[in-house]
C-alpha cells in the first residue's frame, strides 16, 4: 500500500531562520512521482515541486531545496532563510506512475509551518 | 487561462439539504479529480476522471455521493441528503498528462 508520512505536524521558527520538512513515503512500485504543495492560511493548494523516482538529483529554486533519497524513502523540503510569508501548510503527496502522473495523489497529513518575525 | 474554478466558494446548508459543486477544469486537461480536506482525513481523493469518464470512485464515501462529468468543462458533485459529517473543503483539481495537478480554491461546505 502507499502511504506518505510527515511526522512533524507543527514546526515554529523564527524569521531568518533555515528549516527542514521531513516526509517519508511507502510504496511498491518502482515508477512514481513525489510533490510538495503548500496551503497558504488563504486555503488554496499551490504546487512547489514534482520529482519521478528517477531522478535524484537535489534540486533548489532561491531559497527552497528538496532532497531526494531512495535509500530512505525520503523527499525531505528546506526553506532557507524563513520569511513570515512562509508560514503555510506543507504537503508531501506521492503518485503511482501508472496512473496520470500528477494527479492521483496521496498527501502526508500536512506539516504546519509558523514563522514568527 | 483562468486556472480551475470552483463554486460556490463557500456554502452553509441545514442537514438533509442537497447540495452541488461545481468544477471547471482548465481547457485542455484531460483528468479532473475531487478531493475533500478535513481535519481528522487529511486530503483524500474521492472520485476522477479521463476524458469525462470516471475511471475511480473507490473514494467516494457513501451512495450520498455522486459526480458527473457531462462535458470537458465541467464537472459536479452532489451530496444528497447532506449530513453534519460532510462538512469539509471540497477541491477539484485538473491535470493533462504530464502535468502536475492544479488546485481550484476549493469549496468550503458547512452541514448545520
Amino acid at each position: 500500500a502507499q502511504k506518505v508520512t510527515q511526522a512533524q505536524t507543527e514546526i515554529s521558527v523564527v524569521e531568518k531562520e533555515d528549516v527542514t520538512l521531513d516526509c517519508v513515503y511507502e510504496t511498491r512500485d518502482t515508477t512514481y512521482y513525489l510533490f510538495w504543495y503548500k496551503q497558504p492560511p488563504s486555503g488554496e493548494l499551490v504546487f512547489l515541486i514534482r520529482r519521478n523516482s528517477f531522478d535524484e538529483q537535489n534540486e533548489i529554486s532561491g531559497r527552497y531545496s528538496w532532497n531526494f533519497q531512495k535509500s530512505t524513502s525520503s523527499f525531505n523540503f528546506t526553506i532557507t532563510a524563513s520569511q513570515v510569508v512562509d508560514s503555510a501548510v506543507y504537503f508531501c503527496a506521492l503518485s503511482e506512475a501508472i496512473y496520470n502522473q500528477g494527479g492521483k495523489l496521496i498527501f502526508g497529513q500536512g506539516t504546519e509551518l509558523s514563522v514568527k518575525p | 487561462d483562468a486556472g480551475v474554478i470552483q463554486s460556490p466558494r463557500h456554502e452553509v446548508t441545514e442537514m438533509g439539504q442537497e447540495v452541488t459543486l461545481r468544477c471547471k477544469p482548465i481547457s485542455g486537461h484531460d483528468y479532473l479529480f475531487w478531493y475533500r480536506q478535513t481535519m481528522m482525513r487529511g486530503l483524500e481523493l474521492l472520485i476522477y476522471f479521463n476524458n469525462n469518464v470516471p475511471i475511480d470512485d473507490s473514494g467516494m464515501p457513501e451512495d450520498r455521493f455522486s459526480a458527473k462529468m457531462p462535458n470537458a468543462s465541467f464537472s459536479t458533485l452532489k451530496i444528497q441528503p447532506s449530513e453534519p459529517r460532510d462538512s469539509a473543503v471540497y477541491f477539484c483539481a485538473s491535470t493533462a498528462r504530464n502535468t502536475e495537478a492544479f488546485f481550484g480554491q476549493g469549496t468550503r461546505l458547512t452541514v448545520v
